[in-house]
């Protein structure tokens, strides 16, 4: 079966980097891309972008250029976010999300990342 | 790219039916049958009921509904159970590769 499973919590300091994966199994991995999306303390949902599987090549939402960074490492199936420069605003569960082409069929677990000094 | 609109909330009571709005543009939701729905509970992950704008994935009862009309897609709830009480998202393709999400609408019983 279909399986996203991310790395646990974190906490860093302000200006300290992250990086976040998403190991998938069950499935051919390079043959559907990956999402990320961001929901802070009690908010919605937020699209962050996507990376093809395929070619490696990562699309950034508005408001996620710059200090985020999708990569993937193939051999092991996994997807990993960095962010860098870390700021209090960052606080927030990180999903990985399967692309099914017109929609986000499997989920990640989700992982907290929390920025605090 | 603006989020789509979704009331904060909506209610029912069990055994009733609740319908769940999510409004974009001609860029979006108007723009393309690729709008979908998310359940969400609290401290769990977002869980696929409705894709293509009406399309159910394996596995999710058929008392979920989609639809859509112009630049507003619906969700029904029919039947309202203990366990459809959380948070529903909608999200659409917006061309250029590009998603977006509704802000959510919160489901409680009356």
């Amino acid at each position: 079966q279909v399986q996203l499973v991310q790395s646990g919590s974190e906490l860093k300091k302000p200006g300290a980097s992250v990086k976040v994966s998403c190991k998938a199994s069950g499935y051919t991995f390079t043959s559907y891309g990956m999402n990320w999306v961001r929901q802070a303390p009690g908010q919605g949902l937020e699209w962050m972008g996507w990376i093809n599987t395929n070619s490696g090549n990562p699309t950034y939402a508005q408001g996620f250029t710059g200090r985020f960074v999708f990569s993937l490492d193939t051999s092991v199936s996994t997807a990993y976010l960095q962010i860098s420069s870390l700021k209090a605003e960052d606080t927030a569960v990180y999903y990985c999300a399967r692309d099914s082409i017109t929609t986000f069929d499997y989920w990640g677990q989700g992982t907290l990342v929390t920025v605090s000094s | 790219q603006s989020a789509l609109t979704q009331p904060p909330s909506a209610s029912g009571s069990p055994g009733q039916s609740v319908t769940i709005s999510c409004t974009g543009t001609s860029s979006d939701v108007g723009g393309y049958n690729y709008v979908s729905w998310y359940q969400q509970h609290p401290g769990k992950a977002p869980k696929l009921m409705i894709y293509e704008v009406s399309k159910r994935p394996s596995g999710v009862p058929d008392r979920f509904s989609g639809s859509k009309s112009g630049n507003t897609a619906s969700l029904t709830v029919s039947g309202l159970q203990a366990d459809d009480e959380a948070d529903y998202y909608c999200s659409s393709y917006a061309g250029s590769d590009v998603r977006v999400f509704g802000g959510g609408t919160k489901l409680t019983f009356l």
